[in-house]
């Protein structure tokens, strides 16, 4: 079955760091970019980072430079997020989606995300 | 960094025809493809429009999308409004490595 599988509901308190997981199967890992993406309550999506799984690229977003870095385990098909010096706006669901690396039928950007994984920042 | 900008909300009536605007603020529309992402009240976000104007599959034929260079901005048509179609809409694309989502439109069918 072709999923993203995100890890669970993390509560933090303000400063700390918290670490994501997002395991991607049932399709050729390197042949995908993942982004990660973020929803505050009730707010938009927001675009926070991509990594190329094959060569390690990886950009972030000019906002979250400095705090945020994400890493990738090819051998379990897996991608982390890392983000530190957590903030209560940090507060959200955090994303893992996926978009092609190369051109292939049936496929586009964005066409399978993860269940998403809750992040509450709180004293 | 550019920003996408759309309304904030839109409504319609089922089976009349709605569109939503994504506006550049800088560079060009047409110099990056643009995807519309449809996200249900506590639901993961799904592609209805990828590469300006085409539809994955499964997705109805009352959506459609479009890119005009004069404005700079990208447009997400849904006709035959539905019940159904009740949601969030974002506009996405990117440049120089970066990915921009609009702030979303809220439609309701009302």
């Amino acid at each position: 079955q072709v999923q993203l599988v995100q890890s669970g509901a993390e509560v933090k308190r303000p400063g700390a760091s918290v670490k994501l997981s997002c395991k991607a199967s049932g399709y050729t890992f390197s042949n995908f970019y993942i982004h990660w993406v973020r929803q505050a309550p009730g707010q938009g999506l927001e675009w926070m980072a991509i990594i190329h799984p094959s060569s390690g690229t990886i950009n972030y977003a000019q906002k979250l430079q400095g705090r945020v870095a994400m890493t990738r385990d090819t051998s379990s098909s897996t991608v982390y997020l890392d983000l530190s010096g957590l903030v209560s706006e940090d507060t959200a669901i955090y994303y893992c989606t996926r978009d092609p690396a190369i051109v292939a039928t049936g496929t586009y950007p964005f066409d399978l995300w993860g269940q998403g994984t809750m992040v509450t920042v709180s004293s | 960094n550019f920003v996408l900008t759309q309304p904030h909300s839109v409504s319609e009536s089922p089976g009349k025809t709605i569109t939503i605007s994504c506006t550049r603020s800088s560079g060009s529309v047409a110099d990056n493809y643009v995807q519309w992402h449809q996200q249900r009240p506590g639901s993961v976000p799904i592609t209805v429009i990828y590469e300006d104007d085409r539809r994955p599959s499964g997705v109805p034929d009352r959506f459609s999308g479009s890119i005009d260079s004069s404005s700079n901005s990208a447009s997400l048509t849904i006709s035959g409004l539905k019940t159904e179609d009740e949601a969030d809409y974002y506009c996405q694309s990117h440049d120089n490595n970066k990915w921009v989502f609009g702030g979303g439109t809220k439609l309701t069918v009302l």
